[in-house]
């Protein structure tokens, strides 16, 4: 199995700007989360998709929106980028809504200038 | 509101020594709880998970224990080693349709030889 592959790795926006990351599940499962990490905290729950419907939402602002695609990859798109949006961005696949444990990808290391 | 409390403070500990690693919560009563392995810059690593109606569950030199009426779990690492120095994520999670597994913040415990 080749476990989860997030992309880019680092990415350096300007604040107002649009970003995409990607990401592509583990072979198998069918639920995807998104994770924000700033520095010295731990992830914080964005919003979850399970086939291709998203089933769960943290307190993030409509900007933040997601899709999943038929194959399980994942998206997590940010509008109107702002300075506080520099983080570790995480997706994390599991089978049947994580009563498995969770695997996550290395993330997107995000910076708004 | 949903709050995880973990050790804020760093845990040092001499290597071959038992590490004990505490995670409270409060304000829900999550169906199973995850214990997560960071280390700097990558994702989190699933190590176990433990369910409501079980009290005890171990892994090689890992224990956890679930104690739903002190909202509790304790992280035990047996004969602690320097390659388990780590951030480790507490994550308890609902049993609902939507679940989502929301992280503490996390103890960086360092193991000195």
């Amino acid at each position: 199995e080749t476990g989860v592959t997030q992309s880019p790795t680092h990415l350096i926006k300007t604040r107002g700007q649009q970003v995409t990351l990607r990401c592509s599940s583990q072979s198998g499962h069918n639920t995807v989360s998104w994770y924000q990490q700033a520095l010295g905290q731990g992830p914080q729950f964005i919003f979850q998709y399970y086939r291709e419907e998203e089933n769960g939402r943290g307190n993030f602002p409509p900007r933040f929106s997601g899709l999943q695609f038929p194959n399980y990859s994942s998206e997590l798109n940010v509008n109107a980028l702002e300075l506080d949006d520099s983080a570790l961005y995480l997706c994390a696949s599991t089978l049947s809504q994580g009563h498995y444990g969770y695997t996550f990808g290395s993330g997107t290391r995000l910076t708004v200038v | 509101s949903q709050k995880i409390e973990q050790n804020s403070e760093a845990l040092n500990i001499q290597e071959g020594k038992t590490a004990t690693l505490t995670c409270n919560y409060t304000n829900y009563s999550p169906a199973y709880l995850q214990w997560y392995r960071q280390d700097p810059g990558r994702g989190p690593v699933f190590l176990l998970l433990i369910r409501e109606n079980e009290k005890e569950k171990r892994k090689e030199r890992l224990k956890v224990t679930f104690d739903t009426t002190l909202k509790q779990s304790l992280f035990h690492i047996t004969a602690s080693q320097p390659a388990d120095s780590a951030t480790y994520l507490c994550a308890p999670a609902s049993g609902s349709s939507a679940s989502k597994i929301i992280f503490g913040s996390g103890t960086r415990l360092s193991i000195r030889p």
